[in-house]
């Protein structure tokens, strides 16, 4: 039983470049998160998916985007790349998104655009 | 939305010290609290989480406590140790949707440093 499952571990990008974000989960969640989290300001949500089929906007979705592939996968898709993109990405999941459940979290993206 | 600001953003206290970190949220439905702790490199972990229902929880030297009539709930530490040294985020999640859904808002976190 891995958890969630991120890939790559590290990336480096330059300017303009594009790139996919990939994550799995094996504990047959419903909802999955996408968040980055940069020096001083927590974590920020970018996408989630309520729901296999559904995803919504977060507080940071400018240049991002995402797509729920089946129950275990939601990927994030940079299109074209800014160095402001520069974070650490994690993906979460969860039972549901209306329950009083916790997030389990990924081991995180650590992603530089040069 | 929820609007969770969270003190201090720097806690350092001596080993076998207590520690205690306040949380306060602005949405009066918010009903769940949770607490993690990321130590560096590594991904958040929840470490002992709340519901509305509740005024306090313990779990060995960590506990949480609510206040809903103040909309704010604290971490609190006792007998400090090395590995606790990592930042701490809170987190409240509202009982109403927003668009839908009902997405949990965290704190900036709280980096705890404890010296031996």
């Amino acid at each position: 039983n891995a958890g969630v499952t991120q890939t790559p571990k590290f990336q480096v990008l330059k300017t303009g470049q594009s790139m996919t974000l990939q994550c799995a989960q094996d504990m047959n969640h419903n909802s999955m998160y996408w968040y980055r989290q940069d020096p001083g300001m927590g974590l920020r949500l970018i996408y989630y998916s309520a729901s296999e089929g559904t995803t919504d906007k977060g507080e940071v979705p400018n240049g991002y985007n995402v797509s729920r592939l089946n129950k275990r996968e939601f990927s994030l898709r940079l299109e074209s790349a800014a160095p402001s993109q520069t974070s650490v990405y994690f993906c979460a999941s969860s039972v549901d998104n209306y329950s009083n459940q916790p997030q389990h979290f990924g081991d995180g993206t650590r992603l530089s655009i040069l | 939305g929820e609007n969770v600001e969270q003190h201090p953003s720097t806690l350092s206290v001596q080993e076998g010290d207590s520690a205690v970190i306040k949380c306060t949220y602005s949405d009066s439905a918010s009903n769940y609290f949770p607490w993690y702790k990321q130590e560096l490199g590594k991904r958040p972990q929840l470490i002992i989480d709340i519901r509305s229902n509740v005024g306090e929880k313990k779990d060995q030297r960590i506990a949480v406590t609510l206040n809903k009539t103040a909309k704010h709930f604290s971490l609190h530490i006792t007998e400090t140790q090395p590995e606790d040294s990592a930042v701490y985020f809170c987190a409240a999640r509202s009982g109403h949707a927003s668009g839908g859904s009902y997405i949990p808002t965290f704190g900036r976190g709280t980096s705890l440093i404890v010296h031996p």
